[in-house]
């Protein structure tokens, strides 16, 4: 399958602190999808982008489509304790759809 | 509005005993499914999909199989349970293939 590098890894930052992640491919993706894990729950979708170079928001929460198609960042503002979670990318070529190993971010209160 | 359903929520087996999950979704029409396990909280392994009844994609060679016989019900299913079939089982669907996911709750599966 596709390979889809998130980083970083891991994240520990105190609240109020901004955040940034990515996703980057060798492969181009015709959508972006931005997920967010609570501990034992499903995926819940944050963003969704379609073309390259979009720009789309949700709350403090920022995420691109990079212009070569084979990224995608996201952004958190003002980080709270409850943005605590993993966040996954996912990039779509065809019907399918992969996605990005996760990065577990942790506010410090 | 369309909801997903996945049941158990937690489950503990021995090995070698036979699993059954299942998933079913409501409030829409011919949804393709998707089975997902995510290891060690991270990483999540695409299983199985499926664009209809009876219609069944296997993508990663292993120990389990699915099916769907009914529209909105997708079952993942072993005969014989492995240790390492331990981990975080996903049910998901979307309305067409290549949109977005909406993932169920998840079942947490331990083998012992």
């Amino acid at each position: 399958g596709q390979q889809l590098n998130q980083s970083p890894q891991s994240m520990f930052i105190q609240e109020g602190e901004d955040v940034s992640m990515n996703c980057t491919s060798s492969s181009i993706f015709n959508t972006w999808l931005w997920y967010k894990q609570d501990p034992g729950e499903g995926p819940v979708l944050l963003i969704a982008l379609y073309k390259a170079g979009e720009l789309t928001s949700n709350g403090r929460l920022t995420a691109q489509f990079g212009i070569t198609r084979k990224d995608s960042f996201l952004n958190i503002s003002a980080s709270i304790p409850s943005d605590v979670g993993i966040y996954f990318c996912a990039g779509r070529t065809g019907n399918q759809f992969y996605f990005g190993t996760g990065t577990s971010l942790t506010v410090i209160p | 509005s369309q909801t997903i359903h996945q049941w158990p929520a937690t489950l503990v087996q021995p090995v070698g005993s036979p699993l059954s999950l299942e998933c079913t979704v409501e409030g829409t029409s011919n949804p393709n499914l998707y089975w997902y396990r995510q290891a060690a909280g991270r990483g999540l392994q695409l299983l199985f999909y499926s664009v209809g009844i009876g219609q069944i994609s296997s993508e990663v060679p292993q120990n389990l199989s699915a099916s769907r016989p009914q529209d909105r019900q997708f079952i993942l299913s072993s005969k014989k349970l492995l240790l390492s079939d331990s981990g975080f089982y996903l049910c998901a669907w979307s309305v067409v293939q290549g949109s977005g996911y909406t993932f169920g709750s998840g079942t947490r599966l331990t083998v012992v």
